[in-house]
């Protein structure tokens, strides 16, 4: 079954701090991976994506970094900000048979950033 | 250039009314796919369209229809409200040939009373 996990559910640290959240697949055939970062309310906006042969890319202060063969993504935070407070949802994308595009979000990673 | 736009930002219901929310898609997007989040929840894909047809699906009954207009902007028609419809529909539009590089709307926040 085509699934996206991710752990933890939820996280709180502290302004400043570094944190890594991680996302494990089970979807075939693999596309791509994307992280995406949606506040409250709002829609997801995307921070990377990442193809098969790519195993890290980054943007500013996130780094997400990509295993195919364990099929394991992480996103690490760096110097965490209280503007860090968010969900965070990785997204695979998995190509069909027809050529059409299937996307298997995960539930989301809930981060809250403390002063 | 524009992102993608949706309205109304939030609308309130009762149970078996309908509703019609609207996106307009990124600027040289051609393909509009609609998802429905409930709280605490990740996104659920809906439909999809291009060239003005129902590309593909999710598991939603067939309350929920749509249409893509000539300009590319799309509707999501919801009928026989439900309670269980109260949720944050998003809006993404993306261009055919790189259909991976999705683009988010702000959403709109729909309340079933």
């Amino acid at each position: 079954k085509n699934q996206v996990e991710q752990s933890p559910q939820s996280l709180i640290i502290l302004e400043g701090k570094n944190c890594t959240l991680q996302c494990n697949y089970t979807v075939s055939p693999f596309s791509n991976l994307r992280w995406y970062k949606q506040d409250t309310g709002r829609g997801p906006v995307s921070l990377t994506i990442m193809t098969f042969s790519e195993n890290t890319k980054s943007n500013g202060r996130y780094t997400a970094t990509l295993d195919a063969d364990t099929k394991q993504s992480s996103l690490h935070i760096t110097a965490s900000q209280l503007s860090d407070s968010a969900s965070y949802i990785c997204v695979v994308t998995r190509k069909r048979f027809s050529g059409t595009y299937k996307y298997i979000f995960g539930t989301g990673t809930r981060l809250k950033v403390l002063a | 250039d524009a992102g993608v736009t949706q309205s109304p930002t939030h609308l309130i219901k009762t149970r078996g009314q309908q509703v019609t929310l609207r996106c307009s898609p990124k600027s040289g997007h051609d393909t509009v796919s609609w998802y429905q989040q409930a709280l605490g929840q990740g996104p659920q894909f809906i439909f999809q369209y291009y060239e003005e047809e129902e590309r593909q699906r999710g598991n939603f009954p067939d309350r929920f229809s749509g249409h893509q207009f000539p300009n590319y902007s799309s509707e999501l028609n919801v009928n026989a409200l439900l309670l269980g419809d109260s949720a944050l529909y998003l809006c993404a539009s993306s261009f055919e040939e790189a259909v991976h590089e999705q683009f988010f709307g702000p959403g709109t926040r729909l309340t079933v009373l």
